[in-house]
């Protein structure tokens, strides 16, 4: 069954610095990945998304994220955290055999002065 | 352009009570979906439509019943509802008929307190 990890359920930045966020999936065929971002009491609004081509994908907000077949992972990175990134990232792989998508439990970014 | 628009924003019910989350799009998208968010648990698909007509059990579907009343409207229902079921309900919606290919766009959620 299809399924996606992140192994960080929190991490706690400096402004200014660099971030990576950590995805892993499952999936039985050629995935479409995506990445979301939810801000406190918001939905969740899309960053970027893999679906074939070039394994370095860029986003919005500055983010990209980078397909490694081999490794089976969606790493979301940004080059310097500003603090309106504290906000909670999704990353999600699909099409199961539901037709959805499947997200995985979600990393907290913290972001200090 | 208001995207996907969500009704209740907050919600209250005691055990065995009924309700109705309502959903519309105006994005003239096909496939409709309704998912929950639980705590350390991401979001997990409930029910989805993927076209006008047509619905289909997700992942937790139980306890839960859906209406695609017509193309920009999706309901969930939950006709007793017990404290399990207190979460953050989600629509979405994608542009592609069947297999979801596309982006799914969100709405603001509704948040569901059960006691």
């Amino acid at each position: 069954a299809q399924s996606v990890t992140q192994p960080d359920i929190h991490i706690t930045v400096s402004e200014g610095a660099s971030l990576e966020l950590r995805c892993n999936y499952s999936y039985g065929a050629t995935p479409y990945l995506f990445w979301y971002v939810q801000s406190p009491g918001q939905g969740l609004q899309l960053l970027l998304k893999y679906f074939s081509g070039d394994t370095l994908v860029q986003g919005i907000k500055g983010f990209e994220a980078e397909f490694k077949r081999s490794q089976s992972s969606f790493n979301l990175r940004k080059p310097s955290v500003h603090w309106s990134d504290a906000a909670e990232y999704f990353c999600a792989v699909g099409p199961n055999n539901n037709n959805d998508m499947r997200f995985g439990a979600g990393t907290r970014l913290t972001v200090k002065p | 352009n208001a995207g996907v628009t969500q009704t209740p924003k907050f919600q209250v019910l005691k055990t065995g009570q009924s309700m109705t989350l309502q959903c519309a799009q105006d994005m003239n998208h096909n496939s409709m979906y309704w998912y929950r968010q639980d705590p350390g648990m991401g979001l997990r698909l409930i029910y989805y439509s993927a076209s006008e007509g047509t619905t289909d059990k997700g992942e937790v579907p139980n306890g839960y019943n859906v209406s695609r009343l017509n193309k920009r409207e999706f309901s969930l229902r939950l006709e007793s509802a017990a404290p399990s079921q207190t979460s953050v309900y989600f629509c979405a919606s994608s542009g592609r008929e069947g297999r979801m290919s596309y982006e799914q766009y969100f709405g603001p959620g509704t948040r569901l307190t059960v006691t």
